[in-house]
């Protein structure tokens, strides 16, 4: 059974790094079936995908445009964790964050996902 | 970035009634499309992917269908357990962008 267990900091002032750790039992960060995704939901913009990391021989990220100046997926195969940081943030970046998998097995769709992270951004 | 539009936004339904639910996708995404079931406090939950294929665990009473870009969600018979705010998302390109939420109350 897959469970991922995220971490981190749920308050930060404005300019301040945001940075979540996502802990994953049961699979592999490196499997080169799967996708480690991060998503954030807030009431003003809904579910919005931030960007994902996947093995594929070899490391890859991909990341939303809206957040790709500030935004760096890790894996991190010694602690088979993923990270997620978000530079300068600012109110508007106040959010439940999740982590995600995605697999081939239900054909790229999020299967597994974290517990959430309210994060909230305020002076 | 390919849009989602679901529809409706909200709606009113009693146990036992059949419930629909639609997303339409600004440009064809080739069945890359996956369903989830939100409750209060709780992570999105994966109920359908590839348009028409259930998750395993998930009652046979919901069901998805549709090709090109308008998909629909339905559920047969509506049980308590289901209120809940369903999304649709998209696959087929990045962003990896959903649906605005359909919520699912008690009339």
């Amino acid at each position: 059974q897959v469970q991922l267990q995220q971490s981190g900091p749920g308050l930060l002032k404005p300019s301040q790094t945001l940075s979540l750790t996502c802990a994953i039992s049961g699979d592999s960060v490196s499997s080169n079936s799967v996708s480690w995704n991060w998503i954030r939901q807030s009431p003003s913009r809904g579910l919005e995908w931030l960007g994902r990391t996947y093995y594929r021989s070899r490391s890859y990220n991909e990341y939303a445009v809206s957040v790709k100046s500030r935004i760096t997926i890790n894996p991190d195969t010694s602690k088979n964790q993923v990270s997620l940081q978000l530079n300068s943030v600012t109110p508007e970046d106040t959010a439940v964050y999740y982590c995600a998998r995605s697999s081939e097995a239900v054909i790229g769709a999020l299967d597994y996902w974290g517990q959430g992270t309210l994060v909230t951004v305020s002076s | 970035d390919i849009q989602m539009t679901q529809s409706p936004s909200s709606l009113s339904a009693s146990v036992g009634d059949r419930v629909t639910i639609t997303c339409r996708a600004s440009q064809g995404i080739t069945n890359s499309l996956a369903w989830y079931q939100q409750k209060p406090g709780k992570a999105p939950k994966l109920l359908v992917y590839a348009a028409s294929t259930l998750e395993g665990g998930v009652p046979s009473r919901f069901s998805g269908s549709g090709s090109g870009t308008d998909y629909t969600l339905t559920i047969s018979s509506l049980q308590p357990e289901d209120f809940a705010t369903y999304y649709c998302q998209q696959f087929y390109s990045s962003p990896r962008t959903f649906g605005q939420g359909t919520k699912v109350e008690i009339k």
